[in-house]
């Protein structure tokens, strides 16, 4: 399966400034999912990115506060803009693989302060 | 709509007794549910998954799970705890017939196997 790896694995941020977050995948695939862990709770959908096409964000999500971009079928960046503490978070990238499985990148712990 | 429900913030067992972490699901179709398993620090695993077939699915570490259509139920079990699955679980759920490949996670339960 897919192997994923996160830069940065942590990162601890002042209030006001932004972070990208990047993912890269060891092999090609068509969508990869952005993912917020907020402290002692589930993983929640950001927005699902596509080669060559505008993310899609879910509800509660908007572009100005997480741009993503998708250069290539291998590599995503998602950039925490304009941070709060709030923001602190694990953000963690996927992909789907062949069997429906979804994998994950090792996470980007953040802190805000 | 989709969603999953684990009725259990956390599930406390010694070690060599049977385990058991519930999870209900809602799909507007029919689903494909996973479990997955996150350890202190570390990424989230894939356990096991059921896509069609038999209902009793097996995967890692020993870990069972059985669809019960009936009662929209996906338990993931194990026979004989150890005290290195503490860990903390997620049980997911995807609607077969969206085409957004969008996965819904319910709120987690924290395993504790105490020796």
């Amino acid at each position: 399966s897919a192997v994923i790896s996160q830069k940065p694995s942590r990162d601890i941020c002042q209030r006001g400034t932004s972070l990208t977050i990047q993912c890269q995948v060891d092999s090609q695939v068509t969508m990869m999912f952005w993912y917020r862990q907020q402290p002692g709770q589930s993983l929640t959908l950001i927005a699902t990115a596509n080669q060559g096409s505008e993310a899609t964000y879910e509800s509660g999500f908007v572009i100005d506060k997480f741009p993503i971009s998708r250069p290539n079928l291998t590599f995503s960046t998602l950039t925490v803009s304009n941070m709060s503490p709030e923001d602190s978070s694990i953000y963690l990238c996927s992909v789907e693989t062949s069997g429906r499985v979804k994998v994950f990148g090792p996470g980007t712990r953040l802190t805000v302060l | 709509a989709q969603s999953v429900a684990q009725p259990e913030d956390q599930v406390n067992v010694a070690e060599g007794n049977p385990l058991t972490v519930k999870c209900t699901y809602s799909v507007s179709g029919n689903p494909y549910l996973f479990w997955y398993v996150q350890y202190p620090n570390r990424g989230l695993q894939f356990l096991l998954k059921y896509i069609t077939g038999d209902n009793l699915v097996k995967g890692s570490y020993g870990f069972e799970a059985e669809f019960n259509k009936s009662q929209t139920s996906f338990h993931l079990k194990k026979p004989s705890a150890l005290v290195s699955d503490s860990a903390l679980y997620f049980c997911a759920v995807r609607d077969m017939r969206s085409n957004d490949y969008k996965l819904s996670f319910g709120a987690g339960t924290t395993v504790t196997v105490r020796a």
